[in-house]
């Protein structure tokens, strides 16, 4: 139990276009949902906060304007990178809490051309 | 600003020996830790956890150790297995929402 899935697991684009990623947690309902980037050899850093019917909460430094994020059901997250430039280019990875701890999805690689 | 740090960047054991990643955490309000595996191109794997108010808790070949005196944490895994080979994060929750603060990550290599 306690499945993360998202998608799509890479995608490349060019600049200046928008890309939507996908978290959905399979075999439980999941209220709060966390976004993380990760460049390669570093840690995550914690994007946002994304709450089931609420605004996102995010990270100082962090642009809610390009980094759109949509909790719209009790399963499913998105963050759309939007008018994306090659230094968006990364791991983007989600979370979703549930039975007491956090549970990872398998990432999503972003490449920007 | 406060922050989970690890000791060791990379870590090389050969197969059969015992594991020990260390983690320094600056924050002596964390209750709640978490130990997570990453394989290459793939998301983070709880290992696991352990509260502010034990000092030990066991796995299946994994033990955490958690030293609030000096603010330290470790992992110890028995007998290494190359399939053990990944970067390890320890994290702690940042806020009351439940995200993480990770550490840095070691990288841990397995020899045969």
């Amino acid at each position: 139990g306690a499945v993360v899935s998202q998608h799509p697991s890479w995608v490349i684009c060019k600049s200046g276009t928008s890309v939507k990623i996908e978290c959905r947690s399979l075999d439980f309902q999941a209220t709060t949902m966390f976004w993380y980037r990760q460049f390669p050899k570093q840690s995550l850093m914690l994007m946002a906060t994304s709450n089931e019917g609420s605004k996102a909460t995010y990270e100082q430094g962090v642009e809610k304007d390009k980094f759109l994020i949509n909790h719209a059901s009790l399963t499913l997250s998105t963050l759309t990178v939007t008018s994306a430039h090659p230094e968006d280019s990364s791991f983007y990875i989600c979370s979703a809490r549930g039975q007491g701890t956090q549970y990872f999805g398998p990432g999503t690689r972003l490449t920007v051309l | 600003g406060e922050s989970v740090g690890l000791h060791l960047p990379t870590l090389s054991v050969q197969e059969g020996d015992n594991s020990i990643i260390n983690c320094a955490y600056s924050n002596s309000a964390s209750d709640y830790f978490i130990w997570y595996k990453q394989e290459s191109g793939k998301g983070p794997q709880f290992i696991i956890d352990i509260r502010s108010n034990m000092d030990k808790r066991q796995g299946q070949r994994v033990t955490v150790l958690l030293n609030k005196t000096v603010k330290h944490l470790s992992l110890q895994i028995a007998a290494t297995q190359p399939g053990d080979s990944a970067v390890y994060f320890c994290a702690e929750i940042k806020n009351s929402g439940y995200a993480l603060n990770f550490g840095k990550g070691t990288s841990l290599l397995v020899t045969p």
